[in-house]
């Protein structure tokens, strides 16, 4: 099976802009989870969306958010961007059993 | 205090040394422990996981939960260069929809010398 794909790999954008990335999941796979690593607060979770609705949500703000489509494709979406949103994203999917996530290779984006 | 504790390394070791790597909670309903590795500008790959208390072995690796002190480990036998990664431990907290909400420690960064 093909693992979970991540695009772009990498992304700079400067303060203020808003940006999306996109995620994968595993085929087959219906949660798709989101995490921010940062190399002071390590890798932290954003949200969760199974069957396209929110299932989890982490203690991030409301500029970040996201979505899942039909196919459990999901996308994630960041608005005026601040310089402390350089990190990076890492999303992993899930059947839904036991937490066991698997990851992708993730966005590292850069806000100048 | 955070509720997962692991020591960040980094941790050096000679080639064939038996590698020990630790993690601490705080929060006792946590049901589900895993292990990651992560290769440098890679995503974590998840090695190893363990439902409640006692050990659990895949070939060099063994991982070890100890709910009683709330502690775990993984123990990597005759580790190689190759296994010169970051190691993350992660928990899963109880609750429904909460097995995919994992809480990571810091991560341990680990080199093995040949």
């Amino acid at each position: 099976k093909a693992g979970v794909t991540q695009t772009p790999r990498y992304l700079i954008k400067t303060r203020g802009q808003q940006v999306t990335l996109s995620c994968s999941p595993i085929s087959g796979h219906r949660s798709v989870s989101w995490y921010q690593q940062t190399p002071g607060q390590g890798l932290q979770f954003l949200f969760e969306y199974f069957s396209e609705t929110q299932r989890n949500k982490g203690n991030f703000p409301g500029r970040f958010s996201g979505r899942q489509f039909s196919n459990s494709r999901s996308e994630m979406n960041v608005s005026t961007l601040e310089l402390g949103d350089s990190a990076l994203y890492l999303c992993a999917s899930s059947s839904g059993d036991l937490g066991l996530q698997y990851f992708g290779p993730g966005t590292r984006l850069t806000v100048l | 205090q955070k509720e997962v504790e692991q020591d960040p390394g980094p941790l050096s070791v000679p080639e064939g040394a038996i590698v020990s790597l630790n993690c601490t909670y705080s929060n006792s309903a946590f049901q589900y422990f895993m292990w990651y590795r992560q290769y440098s500008r890679k995503g974590p790959e998840l090695l190893m996981y363990t439902y409640s208390s006692g050990n659990k072995e895949d070939g060099r690796f063994t991982a070890q939960v100890d709910k009683s002190s709330k502690y775990i480990s993984l123990f990597i036998r005759d580790s190689q260069p190759s296994d010169s990664a970051t190691y993350l431990c992660a928990m899963s907290p109880p609750g429904a929809g909460g097995y995919n909400k994992l809480i990571f420690g810091a991560g341990t960064r680990l080199a093995v010398h040949p």
